[in-house]
């Protein structure tokens, strides 16, 4: 079983602020294979990216991802204030990250 | 576009068994597989397993084999999840969605808050 492991646990920004999150895979997995969710407090988790990197639909442009192999990243270019939530990597099908809470600063 | 509408919450006794249901509505799954994921208080995701309703076919996490049934009923585009032998580690949030392609989730269902208590 594939194990993901995201960093850091916590993330304290500013609005305006650049976010970058990791996912590392305990092995290397194909980037069509790699999802990344927000999940704001109260609410179910909703899906941002997928295929490594392609936004889903009405995702906005600031969010992007990107990686290959075991490691991935999430990046928020300038984050406004809705975006403080927290975020999960999974690959297809079942397995999930931890998860890195985006807090704000 | 497709919703998913879950049941209300519900409070179970150690050892009994709950069971949750996800409908479909504004349109139908298709050939979708419909997975439910839970999420204890303050924890992440863990996928429980899947129901594919034009097949009926399902497929579990080795964790709950045995203690979970995932099933469909096409004619009112539901599926449903009943977990058996509760205890209180079993007291979560409980998701349905939808698994679109090779198994990425693109819709979910609001939750279902389910709380093992004597």
């Amino acid at each position: 079983e594939i194990v993901l492991t995201q960093s850091p646990g916590t993330l304290s920004l500013s609005p305006g602020e650049r976010a970058t999150l990791s996912c590392r895979a305990s092995q290397s997995i194909s980037s069509h294979y790699v999802a990344w969710y927000q999940q704001r407090p109260g609410q179910a988790p909703r899906l941002l990216i997928h295929g490594a990197s392609s936004r889903a639909t009405g995702i906005p442009d600031r969010f992007s991802g990107s990686g290959s192999g075991t490691d991935f990243t999430l990046t928020i270019s300038r984050l406004e204030p809705e975006d403080f939530a927290v975020y999960y990597c999974q690959q297809y099908g079942n397995s999930f990250g931890q998860g890195t809470r985006l807090e704000i600063k | 576009q497709v919703q998913l509408v879950q049941s209300g919450a519900e409070l179970k006794k150690p050892g009994s068994s709950v069971k949750v249901s996800c409908q479909a509505s504004g349109g139908t799954l298709s050939s979708f597989a419909v997975s439910w994921v839970r999420q204890a208080p303050g924890q992440g995701l863990e996928w429980m397993g899947e129901v594919i309703p034009i097949f009926g076919t399902s497929n579990y996490a080795q964790k709950f084999q045995g203690r979970v049934s995932i099933t469909a009923d096409e004619s009112t585009r539901t599926t449903y999840m009943e977990l058996s032998s509760l205890r209180s580690e079993d007291t979560a949030m409980y998701y349905c969605a939808r698994k679109e392609g090779l198994g990425v989730f693109d819709i979910w269902g609001q939750g279902t808050m389910v709380t093992v208590s004597s």
